[in-house]
């Protein structure tokens, strides 16, 4: 079974400036996915970014981008710019690529980063 | 395009009594999954259904069941409600397509909360 492992529980951060939050995960696949959720106050989780292990290229998006080490089976999030609406849960999450297989559609979450961005 | 809806948002419901949470997902979506997430557990995957059919279900105990619709709305029933079924569950659809990630959209969530 996949496990997925974020070790800080909280994170902080000024306005403006750059925060990176880890992830790590236990897995014997060779293919699979990882996205990056965020969850704010409202409860919304919402789609923040998502590598495909068979890539070397790290995904970004906009002011977010990721570090994939699949080796390290590391996938740390970087934030960078901060903004205030940044303030949230962040989830790691696992999917394994297996079109036929059972795990499809079954998302492995980390326990999650609650990231505070200071004014 | 809208997004996932789950109703009702909010539950009490009384220990040993049954609940049935609903969820729509986005026009086209034909795979929903459904999670439970509790302060002490985090989020946990309950199941997925696609195509009417269930093909994945998480570790929970048989009071947990669901069901998807031809319209591809689902359905998760809990029977027998304990106080430790408390919790924020979210449901999420997706667009099956080969080789594609095909992510997860979520909904809301429905708060239940059993006393």
């Amino acid at each position: 079974a996949q496990t997925v492992t974020q070790s800080q529980p909280e994170m902080s951060v000024q306005e403006a400036e750059t925060v990176t939050l880890s992830c790590t995960y236990d897995t014997s696949e060779s293919d699979y996915y990882l996205f990056w959720y965020k969850q704010p106050p409202s409860r919304q989780m919402i789609l923040v970014i998502r590598q495909e292990a068979y890539k070397q290229q790290n995904a970004t998006e906009n002011r977010f981008s990721v570090n994939f080490q699949k080796a390290a089976k590391s996938f740390s999030l970087k934030i960078s710019d901060s903004q205030l609406g940044d303030a949230a849960m962040y989830f790691c999450a696992y999917r394994s690529f297996n079109a036929g297989g059972t795990s499809y559609g079954k998302l492995t979450f980390g326990q999650g980063t609650i990231l505070t961005v200071h004014p | 395009k809208a997004g996932v809806t789950q109703t009702p948002r909010y539950l009490i419901k009384t220990r040993g009594q049954q609940v049935t949470l609903s969820c729509s997902p986005i026009s086209g979506h034909r795979s929903v999954s459904w999670y439970q997430q509790t302060p002490g557990q985090g989020l946990q995957f309950l199941f997925e259904y696609f195509s009417e059919t269930q093909r994945n279900k998480g570790n929970f105990p048989g009071r947990f069941s669901g069901r998807q619709f031809s319209n591809s709305r689902s359905e998760m029933n809990v029977s027998t409600l304990e106080l430790g079924d408390s919790a924020l569950y979210l449901c999420a659809s997706s667009f099956i397509v080969r080789d594609s990630p095909y992510e997860q959209y979520f909904g809301p969530g429905t708060r239940l909360t059993v006393t």
